[in-house]
């Protein structure tokens, strides 16, 4: 099974600021995608942003931007200008591209975001 | 519809009794899982059904715990005779296709008292 590690178990950052969650995952396959979810305290997840893996170029999203380095197995996620509204737990997944048993998404433990006025 | 439904979205047992819950995907999409998420915890995968093939059934935690997909729609997940470290969000999510967006449903919070 492939590992996602997300180091940093809570954070905290003011309004307007930038902030930057960590994920690292162990993989030993070429292709895949990346994603990131939140998960503010409604329970609904909501996909953030995505990256495939053959492609260099980071992803972005509007505030939200990637630091993929697919050498390092890293995928951090960047939050410009923050709002209240960001606060919410925010998951790093991984998904297998091909695989002959099953193609699940499997998530980090999760990062919890306060954005503070 | 309009996005992935779960039922009943809270749910109190008393433990040993079984429990069913309930996950309506969204309309064509041939991918759907379930997690579970305890209390500030991530998501534990469970089970992954894709189109007509055979379901990845790795996370299930114990035989107590089991699930269908009928027709490719509509899939129920059974937990017999539960238990109290059983308490927990169950999450549905659905996907139209490999490596694509997965939309998650509330979820159902089971309480086993």
């Amino acid at each position: 099974a492939q590992t996602v590690t997300q180091s940093q178990p809570e954070m905290s950052v003011q309004e307007a600021e930038t902030v930057t969650l960590s994920c690292t995952y162990d993989t030993s396959e070429s292709n895949y995608y990346l994603f990131w979810y939140k998960q503010p305290p409604s329970r609904q997840m909501i996909l953030v942003i995505r990256q495939e893996a053959y492609k260099q170029q980071n992803a972005t999203e509007n505030r939200f931007s990637v630091n993929f380095q697919k050498a390092a197995k890293s995928f951090s996620l960047k939050i410009s200008d923050s709002q209240l509204g960001d606060t919410a737990m925010y998951f790093c997944a991984f998904m297998k591209l091909h695989s002959n048993s099953g193609y699940a998404l499997n998530f980090g433990k999760g990062t919890s975001l306060l954005v503070t006025p | 519809g309009a996005g992935v439904s779960q039922s009943p979205s809270n749910k109190v047992t008393e433990k040993g009794k079984d429990v069913e819950l309930r996950c309506d995907p969204i309309s064509g999409h041939t991918a759907l899982y379930w997690y579970r998420q305890s209390l500030g915890q991530g998501l534990e995968f469970l089970i992954y059904f894709q189109g007509n093939s055979a379901p990845d059934k790795s996370g299930l935690p114990s035989d107590r715990f089991s699930a269908e997909r009928t027709g490719g729609s509509v899939s129920t997940l059974t937990i017999q005779r539960t238990q109290q470290e059983d308490s927990a969000v169950y999450l549905c999510a659905s996907s139209q296709a490999r490596g694509t967006e997965a939309f998650f449903g509330q979820g159902t919070r089971l309480t086993v008292v």
